[in-house]
């Protein structure tokens, strides 16, 4: 079983639409981060959010932390080919005194000019 | 480049060999985490190590697989007697200090290792 469960695991939208991406689970992290992976290449940061019902923006990208600390959402606002990429969330578990980061099952988004 | 550097990008291996796969962390960090992305999965934490230190290997198989991170140079994940099922990208990502979790951990591009 995943911990962090992503949905939804494809998408294809038209340059210009919006989407939201999400990210749940049944357990309670002390952060979480959001990374873009392409292929061949490591995961690149995008942010990290540690407090419940936190809001971080990067541009079109609109990140938001559950109240509970349990899931996540990424929001992207007028959709570019360059959005294109796997979208991942990671967690580290709260209170089990490790760092090591769980992550979710990915987003493969494709956005078409 | 300051970023996480792993090396080699690729290597292939036969079975039964030893694959030794390195990564140095970016500048000003001290804690390195290991991860394995295995074909159409998503990323599983392996081992996380400070200095001379092995802290959580709790996601290591107990059998073939080691890790180290000397005083000097760069970690490095050992795998003796690889089988085809080794076959993966593995990632390593390092952070300033543990913080409890909260300091984000910053990933190379991967040595993706084949069996033969």
């Amino acid at each position: 079983t995943q911990l962090l469960e992503q949905s939804p695991q494809f998408l294809s939208i038209q340059e210009g639409e919006n989407l939201t991406v999400y990210c749940n689970s049944s357990s309670v992290f002390s952060s979480l981060q959001w990374y873009r992976q392409e292929p061949g290449e490591g995961p690149v940061l995008l942010v990290t959010v540690v407090t419940g019902g936190e809001v971080k923006k990067l541009k079109r990208l609109t990140f938001q932390f559950g109240d509970a600390r349990k899931d996540s959402s990424l929001h992207i606002t007028a959709a570019q080919p360059g959005d294109t990429g796997l979208y991942l969330c990671a967690g580290v578990k709260e209170r089990t005194g490790a760092n090591n980061l769980f992550f979710g099952t990915g987003t493969r988004l494709t956005v078409i000019p | 480049n300051a970023g996480v550097m792993q090396n080699p990008r690729h290597l292939v291996r036969r079975r039964g060999q030893e694959a030794r796969l390195r990564c140095s962390p970016m500048k000003g960090h001290s804690h390195v985490y290991w991860y394995r992305q295995l074909p159409e999965e998503g990323l599983k934490f392996m081992v996380y190590l400070q200095k001379e230190n092995i802290i959580d290997e709790s996601g290591m198989p107990k059998e073939r697989f080691s890790a180290e991170f000397p005083k000097e140079g760069p970690s490095i994940l050992r795998i003796q007697q690889v089988v085809r099922g080794d076959s993966a990208a593995y990632f390593c990502a390092s952070s300033p200090i543990s913080g409890w979790g909260n300091q984000p951990q910053h990933f190379g591009d991967g040595t993706r290792l084949s069996i033969l």
